[in-house]
């Protein structure tokens, strides 16, 4: 167990249609970051947020947003969903910044698995 | 831009040989951090070692070892004494110490079978 939480475990809906994934980080981590795991992409780095603040963006499409909250939790928001959105979605997080080569670890959480039919 | 190349995309072994998993980086940072994930059949990325680009001395933990040569931009791990336990695929993990951004970009993978 990484100490990430991810809910829901298991996701299926329609294209068009919104949805919000949830992460709760490590005790004491302050970065959260989000992955895209798809079949065609592969995995792939989606945002990163340190202590509330948005640090890094990656492949992630204007459909998507995400934030993080005072508590440290992060949640990804992916609206007018397509087929092509149905994929597995990692949270990570680490210590954040400073501290060292060990606090740069990212431990995932296990996963929200995306269907949208 | 970084890049990590993982050129097996399968390995079958049979339980007990060693394996080693190829791993090959790309990245104009001199300071970076190099990682190897495991992700079993049930989906979830464990994670199993991380180097440092300043430290190139090759370690040892359990039966995981790694080899760690800057001079050819490459992270090779290496399962001795293999097990079905250790069927899954394996990611190489590259994330540059770049600003605050500390995003891991990952090989394709590479598919581990151990047969009994």
């Amino acid at each position: 167990d990484s100490g990430v939480t991810q809910t829901p475990k298991h996701l299926i809906t329609a294209t068009g249609q919104r949805v919000t994934l949830r992460c709760s980080p490590r005790s004491g981590d302050l970065s959260v970051y989000w992955y895209q795991q798809s079949l065609d992409q592969g995995l792939q780095f989606l945002i990163q947020y340190y202590n509330g603040e948005e640090r890094a963006k990656g492949n992630i499409l204007e459909r998507f947003s995400a934030q993080q909250f005072p508590d440290l939790h992060s949640e990804l928001n992916l609206s007018s969903l397509e087929l092509g959105d149905s994929a597995l979605y990692f949270c990570a997080s680490s210590v954040g910044l400073a501290g060292g080569p060990h606090q740069e670890t990212q431990y995932f959480g296990p996963g929200t698995r995306l269907l949208v039919l | 831009a970084q890049k990590v190349t993982q050129a097996q995309t399968e390995i079958s072994v049979v339980e007990k040989e060693d394996v080693t998993l190829d791993c090959v980086y790309e990245t104009r940072d001199t300071t970076y951090y190099l990682f190897w994930y495991k992700q079993p059949p049930s989906g979830e990325l464990v994670f199993l070692i991380r180097r440092n680009s300043f430290d190139e001395q090759n370690e040892i933990s359990g039966r995981y070892s790694w080899n760690f040569q800057k001079s050819t931009s490459s992270f090779n791990f290496t399962i001795t004494a293999s097990q079905v336990v250790d069927s899954a695929v394996y990611f190489c993990a590259l994330s540059e110490v770049s600003g605050s951004a500390r995003q891991l970009t990952f090989g394709s993978g590479t598919q581990l079978t151990v047969l009994p």
